[in-house]
């Protein structure tokens, strides 16, 4: 059974100073991971994903997620933090046989404070 | 065009009301899905269609009634919902087919149907 944990609730951060949200992962098989931010009342938007190749990802808006499978995570940074970066993130997984079933993690509430 | 709009944005509806979300994308995506998202919570997958056929309910109740008129649209049949069907409805879209390395295939969302039923 696929599954995603997102240990915190909350991530408050410094404007300026570098952000990280955490995800960890379990599938059977090769994982598709997946990052989604979103705003109040939106719906999700893409971020950034890993299907295979370099373990460093880069995505939309300076993100950036990192790929480590013998620690089963994908951890979501970016090097410095903006205000309107504060929203809700989500961590997501397919299975590479599972089709389209994507399992979403609980979502972090990241706060960047000017 | 990258967007997948849903129409209408908010409804308010009774328990005894039928009404219908819609979804639509231009973006020639074979697969549509809809997720229903609580307050605070993680969507959760309701439907998915694959070629404009059902390839997956989660075990959805039948006061849900999917409906995929052509590649490019999808509907919501709502009727005899209760008090906690509240909630915001996604659409999704995305390239990928079903299995192999149309998995790894990101979905594009709407901005969501903010449902309550009363």
């Amino acid at each position: 059974a696929q599954s995603v944990a997102q240990p915190e609730d909350q991530v408050n951060v410094a404007e300026g100073n570098p952000l990280t949200v955490k995800c960890t992962y379990s599938v059977s098989g090769n994982p598709y991971l997946f990052w989604y931010v979103q705003y109040p009342n939106r719906g999700l938007q893409f971020l950034l994903k890993y299907i295979t190749g370099d373990n460093l990802v880069k995505g939309s808006y300076g993100f950036e997620a990192e790929f480590n499978k013998s620690q089963t995570s994908f951890h979501l940074k970016k090097p410095s933090a903006l205000v309107s970066d504060s929203a809700l993130y989500f961590c997501a997984v397919r299975a590479g046989t599972g089709g389209f079933k994507t399992i979403f993690g609980a979502g972090t509430r990241l706060f960047v404070k000017a | 065009d990258t967007e997948v709009t849903q129409t209408p944005k908010h409804l308010v509806m009774g328990m005894t009301n039928k009404k219908s979300l819609k979804c639509e994308q231009h973006m020639g995506h074979r697969a549509m899905y809809w997720y229903k998202q609580k307050a605070k919570k993680p969507p959760e997958l309701m439907f998915v269609y694959s070629y404009e056929k059902l390839s997956i309910n989660e075990s959805v109740p039948s006061r849900f009634s999917p409906e995929c008129p052509n590649s490019s649209l999808l509907n919501l049949h709502l009727h005899a919902l209760q008090p906690e069907d509240s909630a915001l409805y996604l659409c999704a879209s995305s390239q990928g087919v079903f299995g192999g390395m149309g998995a790894g295939t990101e979905a594009f969302f709407g901005q969501g149907t903010r449902l309550t039923v009363v």
